[in-house]
């Protein structure tokens, strides 16, 4: 079983809508992380947000917000006011128990904001 | 500013000529790794060290060796490349809430 899906191979999005990036993970460790990575034609891995399964609130960093539903286990990654810029390839990743701090990678979704 | 900082970004090699691509990180960070990315296999880590001298292997360690001599550099070496190892490498750096990777070493193997 895959341990993290993201269903959406690609989005295309109106600049300044939102947008909602899907993401569902299986773990059966009760103390995991869960993180959200662009990577940008260019190539980089720019960490986003982060939330930890023992969080209580949803993850916010500017723009960016993790939609964070630990019974269905999904954290959807929630981006605002989108813009050019935000055109990428998007990863969410999970990071299980302590120790090795490996981080399984989702297979990405690319979003394209049209002007 | 947190930087992980890899060289080099680019690198076109030939079949069995040893190469090393560095990674140094500013942060003090104790555990540090490396991840390879292909299409359709995603990310998945090589090595990992959560110490000076502490290293062990990922999921995918054959033809690589790694060192980690001092806390800020951790570099990845390939003994003998083969084109197999074409593929765009990542250093990552951090712990719990905040794993920050390098640019990224694209890296062709002929």
């Amino acid at each position: 079983a895959q341990k993290i899906t993201q269903t959406q191979p690609g989005m295309f999005v109106q600049e300044k809508e939102a947008v909602t990036l899907d993401c569902t993970y299986d773990t059966s460790d009760p103390s995991y992380g869960l993180f959200w990575y662009k990577q940008p034609s260019s190539g980089e891995m720019i960490f986003l947000i982060y939330q930890g399964s023992y969080d209580q609130q949803n993850a916010t960093e500017g723009r960016y917000s993790l939609n964070f539903q630990k019974a269905r286990k999904s954290a959807n990654l929630v981006i605002s006011a989108s813009q050019l810029g935000d055109s990428a390839m998007y990863f969410c990743a999970m990071r299980e128990g302590f120790g090795n701090e490996k981080l399984t990678f989702g297979t990405g979704t690319r979003l394209t904001i049209i002007p | 500013e947190a930087q992980v900082t890899q060289n080099p970004r680019y690198l076109i090699t030939v079949t069995g000529k040893k190469l090393t691509v560095t990674c140094s990180q500013n942060m003090n960070h104790e555990y540090m790794s490396w991840y390879r990315q292909d299409p359709g296999l995603g990310l998945r880590q090589i090595y990992y060290s959560m110490n000076v001298e502490v290293t062990d292997k990922g999921d995918v360690p054959e033809g690589y060796k790694v060192s980690r001599k001092e806390k800020r550099n951790f570099p990845l070496i390939l003994e003998s490349p083969s084109p197999n190892q074409t593929s765009l490498y990542f250093c990552a750096s951090g712990a719990g809430n905040t794993i920050y990777f390098g640019e990224g070493s694209w890296l062709t193997v002929v």
